[in-house]
């Protein structure tokens, strides 16, 4: 069964702790990104990757951090320099850069 | 800098009340423009992708058409099932991402 996987569903944390935020994909697809949404707002790029061992800084990558060691993967870290931490965190990928984007079920984050 | 202004905010149709979303669009040579649904709580699904003027693509009671500066989401006869938020996103030749605008939150009353 192909698609996107995002894990955990939700997730807790104290003020000044770092989280990671899990992704993984089966879909064979090169690139993947990361995207912040708050309330009744569109979508905001964090990071993304073309490919393995490569990625670049989307529009409000202050305060996250990233890695793509294998294809299947890109964990996003949300650190503690990050402001406003608590949003709603969506994954996706596309077969190549300018293709449509698919999307996991997201990660809604909650810092106290 | 890429730029997607969607209008309305919000809709509300009763059942079967035909209408359209408004994608307004700036971009440096469009690449595509791509229309998402979002349920309430979950990621958005992919609906279509549009590359040129005068392009349309059509899925059930969905039918999108684009211009050289905004794009169309006609909804005919739309049932309380077609409630959702409606992004549209952007894409040029430069960009290695889409630019998404805040969309439309339509809401279908029977």
């Amino acid at each position: 069964d192909g698609g996107i996987t995002q894990s955990p569903k939700y997730l807790f944390r104290k003020e000044g702790q770092n989280v990671t935020l899990s992704c993984e994909q089966n879909l064979n697809h090169d690139a993947m990104y990361w995207y912040r949404q708050d309330p009744g707002q569109g979508l905001r790029l964090i990071y993304y990757s073309q490919i393995v061992n490569d990625f670049q800084k989307g529009d409000i990558a202050e305060g996250y951090s990233v890695s793509r060691e294998k294809k299947e993967s890109f964990p996003l870290t949300v650190t503690s320099a990050q402001k406003n931490p608590t949003a709603f965190y969506l994954c996706a990928t596309s077969g190549q850069v300018f293709n449509e984007q698919y999307f996991g079920p997201g990660t809604r984050l909650t810092v106290t | 800098e890429d730029q997607v202004t969607q209008s309305p905010e919000a809709l509300r149709l009763q059942e079967g009340e035909s209408s359209s979303l408004n994608c307004s669009y700036t971009v440096s040579g469009l690449r595509g423009l791509f229309w998402y649904r979002q349920d309430p709580g979950k990621g958005p699904e992919f609906l279509f992708t549009l590359y040129s003027a005068g392009e349309e693509k059509e899925k059930e009671r969905l039918k999108a058409t684009l211009t050289k500066k905004e794009s169309f989401l006609h909804i005919t006869a739309p049932k309380p099932e077609d409630s959702a938020t409606y992004l549209c996103a952007v894409q040029s030749p430069n960009a290695g991402k889409s630019t998404f605008g805040d969309g439309t939150t339509l809401t279908v009353k029977p």
